[in-house]
């Protein structure tokens, strides 16, 4: 079956761009989660949504990070103003509460 | 705070010569641990879950266990196609499901 789909796959943009990521989750997976892999570091939890629920936004690094879900279905991370810093893997994953989280292959953004 | 540390960063093994991961952990209270497996310009890939103490989960030539401190991933005669980087996670007793991850493992296997 279709598993968690994520655009662009490799996004290249220059220091203070605005950038947008999406991720189209599993049919039926209430929750939804990003995370960040940067060069040399593990898995970094970044924001959570579940249902209708408030979302969980306690990983994400600065007010320079958004992200949203509409419809309860594909979601949008927005970076603005990047930094270099931003570089990295971002990931999506989508589950049911404590089922096992499915992931994306991320989209490698790189900052120049 | 909440951790997860895996060893050894990486390893390299002969094809057919068993090996175990760690990963130990410090939480809070533990709700799951997870076992990924990921290869290069991929994202990770579900192996196991593991929910309490005791517990034993296998798939071909891997094999996972946990105790109240940590986590093993047993290979048993691996083959090079076994060659990729292993995580694991932790999801704590919070409102949140959100997976804790440690460094990984980088395993690779030479025919």
């Amino acid at each position: 079956g279709a598993g968690v789909s994520q655009s662009p796959s490799n996004k290249v943009t220059e220091k203070g761009k605005d950038v947008e990521l999406r991720c189209d989750p599993i049919s039926g997976h209430t929750a939804l989660y990003w995370y960040r892999q940067s060069l040399g570091q593990g898995l970094e939890f970044l924001i959570y949504f579940q249902g209708n629920s408030a979302p969980d936004k306690s990983g994400l690094p600065s007010d320079r990070f958004s992200a949203e879900r509409t419809g309860g279905s594909v979601s949008t991370l927005t970076i603005q103003r990047t930094q270099q810093e931003d570089s990295a893997v971002y990931l999506c994953a989508s589950g049911v509460q404590r089922e096992p989280q499915h992931f994306g292959d991320g989209t490698r953004l790189s900052i120049l | 705070e909440d951790q997860v540390t895996q060893s050894p960063e990486a390893l390299r093994l002969q094809e057919g010569e068993s090996s175990s991961l760690n990963c130990s952990y410090t939480v809070s209270g533990l709700r799951g641990l997870f076992w990924y497996r990921q290869d290069p310009g991929k994202g990770p890939e579900f192996l196991f879950t593991l929910y309490s103490a005791g517990e034993e989960k296998e798939k071909e030539r891997l094999k996972a266990t946990l105790t109240k401190k940590e986590s093993f991933l047993h290979i048993t005669a691996p083959k090079p196609e076994d060659s990729a980087t292993y995580l694991c996670a932790v999801q704590v007793m919070d409102s949140s499901y959100k997976l804790i991850f440690g460094s990984g493992t980088r395993l690779l296997v030479r025919p």
